[in-house]
């Protein structure tokens, strides 16, 4: 597609239940982000893959959110054992590179899974 | 670190009013600046960038300059219409490497006819 997608664009799940949001970014696009935008904030970043490679994960809260991006396409974000602090819009971005990890290249921002957790 | 600060909202004019958001910055460096907007229900979407000192960002009407002395990045519009209520962040590409970019609280703009 033209744009980034992700999906599920709601999700609901009870305390303690794993979930998974998907990402699927803009075709060539070699860098993909995650942030995480509670109600009223503005994102906050979670963690960076450069193709494959998850070059910085300083973002991510604890031991129970993990995030993969296995063929430098699609990526996924997986929470563990959810907890209601976790309820949020998670944002993915990707943008274009010119090599190396650093680029002014504008990231470009999908609509968001709004993830509640009861 | 660097951190970005947004005057809070929601800010409330009439229609052709004029719109200031004022945004500071705390860097090292001279970092890029960003607007973005978030219509509800959608996501973020990119308005206007500025790369270096004294750079100007426009797009649809809004502009914004990039004041390394004030170390400032305010959004303005001449005259703003009921299409442009949204939510608008600023936001500052991270020094320390990997292009993340760290965002304002945000502020609400809601203009009416």
């Amino acid at each position: 597609g033209a744009g980034v997608s992700q999906s599920p664009r709601y999700k609901v799940a009870k305390r303690g239940q794993d979930v998974a949001l998907r990402c699927d970014p803009i075709s060539g696009h070699v860098s993909l982000f995650w942030y995480q935008q509670a109600l009223g904030q503005g994102p906050e970043f979670l963690t960076y893959f450069q193709n494959e490679a998850q070059l910085d994960k300083s973002g991510l809260p604890s031991d129970r959110f993990f995030a993969e991006r296995p063929e430098g396409s699609v990526s996924t974000l997986k929470i563990q054992r959810t907890q209601q602090e976790d309820s949020a819009v998670y944002l993915c971005a990707s943008s274009g590179t010119t090599g190396g990890g650093y680029s002014n290249q504008p990231q470009h921002f999908g609509d968001g899974t709004r993830l509640s957790i009861l | 670190g660097d951190s970005v600060t947004q005057m809070e909202g929601p800010v409330t004019l009439s229609e052709e009013a004029f719109l200031t958001i004022n945004c500071t910055y705390t860097a090292t460096g001279y970092p890029s600046l960003f607007w973005y907007v978030q219509y509800p229900g959608e996501g973020l979407q990119l308005l206007l960038k500025a790369t270096k000192a004294d750079d100007k960002g426009s797009n649809k009407g809004f502009e914004a300059t990039y004041r390394k002395e004030t170390t400032s990045f305010h959004l303005e519009k001449g005259s703003v219409q009921v299409s442009d209520s949204a939510v608008y962040f600023c936001a500052l590409l991270y020094s320390g490497g990997y292009n993340k970019l760290i965002f304002g609280a945000g502020t609400r703009l809601a203009v009416h006819p």
